[in-house]
């Protein structure tokens, strides 16, 4: 099975831009979460969408948005970048299990920096 | 409230040596647990989970954790380090609170194995 893909991989943007971030679970996965990770502050929870619905959000703020389709690839999307949201953002996929919660696959990332 | 602690930042281990991470976590229910791997500008890589079956658990590369509810710790150990394992490992807990994957994540201990 071919694993969670992210694209792009690079991303440059300056600040006031806007920036989407695509990302494709594997094959029947029907969750997909995103996360922030920088030196900061490590690694931090955007949003986690099942069923095109979005199940649970962290503590960004609302330029973060997300959104998922039938299929389940999932993007997100950042308005109004700040230099502060340079970071790695990483996808991740978990399959259906009992109770619907099970380990998390990640991707690749997408490394996005503002400048 | 959930959360996992890491108590060592970094790690330096000579190559063949035993490795010990430490990790403990805090939780109202029984915790999901996990030991996730990231090497240089990759992805994370999940080495093992714990979902309260057994204690201890082995996971991938020759690592293994034990969960002790009696001193809410999941260490992970390898009895012989390779230079392959120099990364950086994160211990994390799975949110128990309504529907989610949410992960939350330690702040990470970068590993170095000297030859």
């Amino acid at each position: 099975k071919a694993g969670v893909t992210q694209t792009p991989r690079y991303l440059i943007k300056t600040r006031g831009q806007q920036v989407t971030l695509s990302c494709s679970p594997i094959s029947g996965h029907r969750s997909v979460s995103w996360y922030q990770q920088t030196p900061g502050q490590g690694l931090q929870f955007l949003f986690e969408y099942f069923s095109e619905t979005q199940r649970n959000k962290g503590n960004f703020p609302g330029r973060f948005s997300g959104r998922q389709f039938s299929n389940s690839r999932s993007e997100m999307n950042v308005s109004t970048l700040e230099l502060g949201d340079s970071a790695l953002y990483l996808c991740a996929s978990s399959p259906p299990a009992a109770g619907g919660y099970n380990e998390q696959f990640f991707g690749p990332g997408t490394r996005l920096t503002v400048l | 409230a959930q959360s996992v602690t890491q108590l060592d930042s970094h790690v330096s281990v000579s190559e063949g040596t035993p490795v010990l991470l430490r990790c403990n976590y805090s939780s109202s229910y029984s915790p999901s647990l996990f030991w996730y791997v990231q090497h240089p500008n990759k992805g994370l890589q999940l080495l093992l989970k714990y979902t309260s079956a057994a204690t201890l658990v082995k996971g991938i590369n020759g690592f293994e954790a034990e969960f002790k509810k009696s001193e809410t710790s999941f260490h992970l150990t390898k009895p012989s380090a390779h230079m392959s394992d120099a990364a950086e490992y994160f211990c994390v807990v799975r949110l128990r609170s309504g529907a989610t994957n949410k992960l939350i994540f330690g702040t990470g201990t970068l590993l170095a194995v000297q030859p």
